[in-house]
């Protein structure tokens, strides 16, 4: 089974609808990262939270909030989804360590119509 | 700031070619540097890495240098084959606040 689990994987809505994207991970790691992936754009931090209290901004977290539900659990949300929003969203998870690797999911691909 | 450049693609080689892929950072403390692969349809997964200047990190044939002189961690190999036609990411972290910076992300694409 895969360590970091994305739902859904693919996901096509309309503008102004509010969508969930989730993440689960079982590699007991405090660290998780939402990121989105845009051609030619690399990919950009959303949010982060270093643990279930703990949540942060990045540096494209307008337009998005987060849940992080449990150590596991951390959910991405699009309150009111618009077209420039459509890409491919990816969640990530690390431990503490020094070399700190990321793990990352296989990514949801969304489109906003 | 910090932040890592690298070179743009598509890069386009026969198997068997010689690769690199240069990559650049700027960064604020003492960056650990990475590089990832993105396989079609798939997620991002750990290449190599080196932690300190000077280490030179290597996988699947695959090597990359930190040089801290000329702030790069270019990524080469010998000898491509299709299979390693692919999305390359040069990315930095900086342990004390334990984020991630991106490039913008290399394709490559190996002919037979």
């Amino acid at each position: 089974d895969a360590d970091v689990t994305q739902t859904p994987r693919n996901r096509i809505t309309k503008t102004g609808k509010r969508i969930m994207l989730e993440c689960s991970q079982t590699k007991g790691h405090d660290r998780m990262y939402w990121y989105r992936q845009d051609p030619g754009l690399g990919l950009r931090l959303i949010y982060y939270s270093f643990d279930v209290k703990d949540i942060n901004k990045g540096e494209i977290s307008d337009g998005y909030s987060v849940s992080r539900q449990a150590q596991a659990k951390f959910s991405l949300s699009l309150e009111s989804a618009i077209p420039n929003q459509t890409a491919l969203y990816f969640c990530a998870t690390s431990d503490t360590g020094v070399d700190n690797e990321q793990f990352f999911g296989p990514g949801t691909r969304l489109t906003v119509l | 700031g910090n932040s890592v450049t690298q070179m743009e693609g598509p890069v386009t080689l026969s198997e068997e070619a010689f690769l690199t892929i240069n990559c650049t950072y700027t960064a604020t403390g003492y960056p650990s540097l990475f590089w990832y692969v993105q396989y079609p349809g798939e997620g991002l997964q750990l290449l190599l890495k080196a932690t300190k200047a000077d280490d030179k990190g290597s996988n699947k044939g695959f090597e990359a240098t930190y040089r801290k002189e000329t702030t790069s961690f270019h990524l080469e190999k010998g000898s491509v084959q299709v299979s390693d036609s692919a999305v390359y990411f040069c990315a930095l972290s900086l342990y004390n606040f334990n984020k991630f910076y991106f490039g913008s992300g290399t394709k490559l694409n190996v002919k037979p």
